[in-house]
């Protein structure tokens, strides 16, 4: 079963608009992470926010923030005021975690976010 | 401060060669992680190292494939005899502790490139 799902592939807003990029997840733990990377045409993978599972409020970075919400299992990405360096592909991660101490962090297949001038 | 570092950047290698992807972690980051993305799709684990210990290798092919983290310098992915299928962006990870709420930093990737 899928971990993480993105079912967005493509996302296209307009320059200084909002967008929404969704996630949702499955975990059967009581602790966990849920992180966004972005990945520009350049290929590295920029971390851009955290939400850890027992977090009240929404986690905010600047113009992102994550609409967390626990009962749904979902934590979608929010970019305010997009700019066209915003366009690239976007990633949700989940830490998880197994016997023997190990953690890793497991991707959904990613949203290419285009923003048009 | 120096993010996490990899070298090379792009690797050209013929099938049947040898493959050595280098990974420093940030520093004071004890904790590397090694991921593989095949093109248009997401990342996926393959290991998880601390210094000079293999925590989790689930995510690596049985044969061909090895990584270690030694005490004295970088994380190393090594592929032997590579094939085309091992072409992909192989991205390295460091986290301070592997603490659930700690964030795992990647590098720029290596790019390689089976001829």
């Amino acid at each position: 079963a899928q971990k993480i799902t993105q079912t967005q592939p493509g996302m296209f807003v307009q320059e200084k608009e909002a967008v929404t990029l969704d996630c949702t997840y499955d975990t059967s733990d009581q602790s966990y992470g849920l992180f966004w990377y972005k990945q520009p045409s350049s290929g590295e993978m920029i971390f851009l926010i955290y939400q850890g599972s027992y977090d009240e409020q929404n986690a905010t970075e600047g113009r992102y923030s994550l609409n967390f919400q626990k009962a749904r299992k979902s934590a979608n990405l929010v970019i305010s005021a997009s700019q066209l360096g915003d366009s690239a592909m976007y990633f949700c991660a989940m830490r998880e975690y197994s016997q023997g101490g190990s953690e890793k962090l497991v991707f959904g297949k990613g949203t290419k976010l285009t923003v048009n001038p | 401060n120096a993010g996490v570092m990899q070298n090379p950047r792009h690797l050209v290698r013929r099938r049947g060669q040898e493959a050595r992807l280098r990974c420093s972690p940030m520093k004071g980051h004890s904790h590397v992680y090694w991921y593989r993305q095949l093109p248009e799709e997401g990342l996926k684990f393959m290991v998880y190292l601390q210094k000079e210990n293999i925590i989790d290798e689930s995510g690596m092919p049985k044969e061909r494939f090895s990584a270690e983290f030694p005490k004295e310098g970088p994380s190393i992915l090594r592929i032997q005899q590579v094939v085309r299928g091992d072409s992909a962006a192989y991205f390295c990870a460091s986290s301070p502790t592997g603490g659930w709420s700690d964030t795992q930093y990647f590098g720029p990737g290596t790019r390689l490139t089976v001829l």
